[in-house]
């Protein structure tokens, strides 16, 4: 079974800086999908950015990058010169496949991040 | 594009009744539509996965008769929370998803969510 660890329950990051949330997984699939995705405080799920198994390069979108370490099995989020509405939880997700169609998410447990002045 | 939307936004109900929520894919069809149940600062939990016209798939220790999925076209379905108890008050969100070219990676489109309170 698919399995997503955060261990970052909290993070707190100074405005304009870089943060990494980290996100490592467990699956015995060779196909397989990563997506980050933000919910602030009013519950929407937005999404950042997506990372296929067999994508070779980073992906990237804006001031987010995926820094996908195969071997390691880490999907770490990077999010450059953050701003205060970068306040959110932050959840790691794996897409696996699913037999009765469509594509089943396992996410992880989030991580809260905190924007500071 | 992609938009999912979710109705009601919020709901309270009183323990014993039942209360519906629609999901709506408002501009492509969704071939699945997945319902997520979270607790407050908790990861989202599937409750169950539904396919247009067929039955819904529970996720191990969901209750089906308590919890009743409809995917009645490709644009909605809904999740009935039926005898609510206040145990039930909780966040639930919809997503949907889609095999066509909408999409290359099977992303699925959340909706902003309802909040319900059984009191």
């Amino acid at each position: 079974a698919q399995k997503i660890t955060q261990t970052q329950p909290g993070m707190f990051v100074q405005e304009k800086e870089a943060v990494t949330l980290d996100c490592t997984y467990d699956t015995s699939d060779q196909s397989y999908g990563l997506f980050w995705y933000k919910q602030p405080s009013s519950g929407e799920m937005i999404f950042l950015i997506y990372q296929g198994s067999y994508d070779e390069q980073n992906a990237t979108e804006g001031r987010y990058s995926l820094n996908f370490q195969k071997a390691r099995k880490s999907a770490n989020l990077v999010i450059s010169a953050s701003q205060l509405g970068d306040s959110a939880m932050y959840f790691c997700a794996m897409r696996e496949p699913f037999t009765g169609g469509g594509n089943k998410l396992t996410f992880g447990t989030g991580t809260q991040l905190k924007v500071e002045l | 594009g992609a938009v999912v939307s979710q109705h009601p936004s919020w709901v309270i109900c009183k323990s014993g009744t039942s209360v519906k929520i629609e999901c709506r894919s408002l501009d492509f069809q969704a071939t699945t539509m997945f319902w997520y149940r979270q607790f407050p600062k908790q990861s989202l939990m599937l409750m169950a996965t539904s396919n247009e016209g067929s039955k819904a798939t529970y996720e191990q220790g969901v209750e089906k008769d308590k919890f009743l999925i409809n995917h009645a076209s490709l644009t909605l379905s809904t999740l009935t929370v039926t005898s609510a108890h206040p145990e039930d008050s909780s966040f639930y969100i919809c997503s949907a998803s889609t095999t066509g070219t909408h999409t290359t990676f099977y992303e699925q489109y959340f909706g902003p969510g309802t909040r319900l309170t059984v009191t």
